[in-house]
């Protein structure tokens, strides 16, 4: 049972370059989101997804773009990397089309350094 | 600014001590879930409180909602050093389909 699987582990970046960050679930969920995690400032939500076809945005979307064509995979994309974005990025999922009370499954995430 | 505050950051402590973490907002929410993340893992779910008042145990962890819905706590007694980990509170508002997260406790138990 794979639960959530983040491809790659590890990511260095050149200012300005794109990629996907890949992430896919094998659980059925309608639920995806992405976060990023920073010292001391906890998870912070970039997009989410609650079907496919259906994205919106997070608490920190700029920079960021997203797409949900199938309920399994919700990559991430940079679209032009900044040392700001250099973070720990994370995938979840949950059953059901909202959060509320509902477990939210992780990946073992992306370590992200843009140089 | 973060919707949800814990604190402390940091705490160090000696195996077999109590100790307390706390997370709090102005906002409602309408459930609430603490979550531990070991090194180079995603957070796991340890506990949902939905109900204000809420206590839920854990074994040696005691969760409590606050009756106003805007905080909550986690006491651990007799810590011992498979709790080292940090510790993530995070809370589904009552509208919208956001789930926001705390700052997060780094918590080290000394053997």
């Amino acid at each position: 049972n794979a639960g959530v699987t983040q491809t790659p582990k590890f990511q260095v970046l050149k200012t300005g370059q794109s990629m996907t960050l890949q992430c896919a679930q094998d659980m059925n969920h309608e639920y995806m989101s992405w976060y990023r995690q920073d010292p001391g400032m906890g998870l912070r939500l970039i997009h989410y997804s609650v079907g496919a076809g259906i994205t919106d945005q997070g608490e920190v979307p700029n920079g960021y773009n997203v797409s949900r064509s199938t309920t399994e995979d919700f990559p991430l994309r940079l679209l032009s990397a900044a040392p700001s974005q250099t973070s720990v990025y994370f995938c979840a999922s949950s059953q059901g089309t909202g959060p509320w009370g509902e477990k939210l499954f992780f990946g073992s995430g992306t370590q992200l350094s843009v140089l | 600014t973060q919707l949800l505050e814990q604190s402390p950051q940091f705490l160090s402590i000696q195996e077999g001590e109590n100790l307390t973490v706390y997370c709090n907002s102005s906002s409602v929410f309408s459930s609430l879930q603490w979550y531990r993340q070991e090194p180079g893992e995603g957070p796991v779910l340890l506990v949902t409180v939905v109900t204000g008042g809420e206590v839920k145990k854990l074994k040696r962890l005691t969760f409590q909602f606050g009756d106003a819905r805007k905080d909550s706590s986690l006491h651990i007694t007799a810590a011992q050093p498979g709790d080292t980990g940090l510790y993530l509170c995070a809370g589904a508002p009552r509208t919208g389909n956001q789930f926001y997260f705390g700052t997060g406790t780094s918590l080290t138990v000394i053997p």
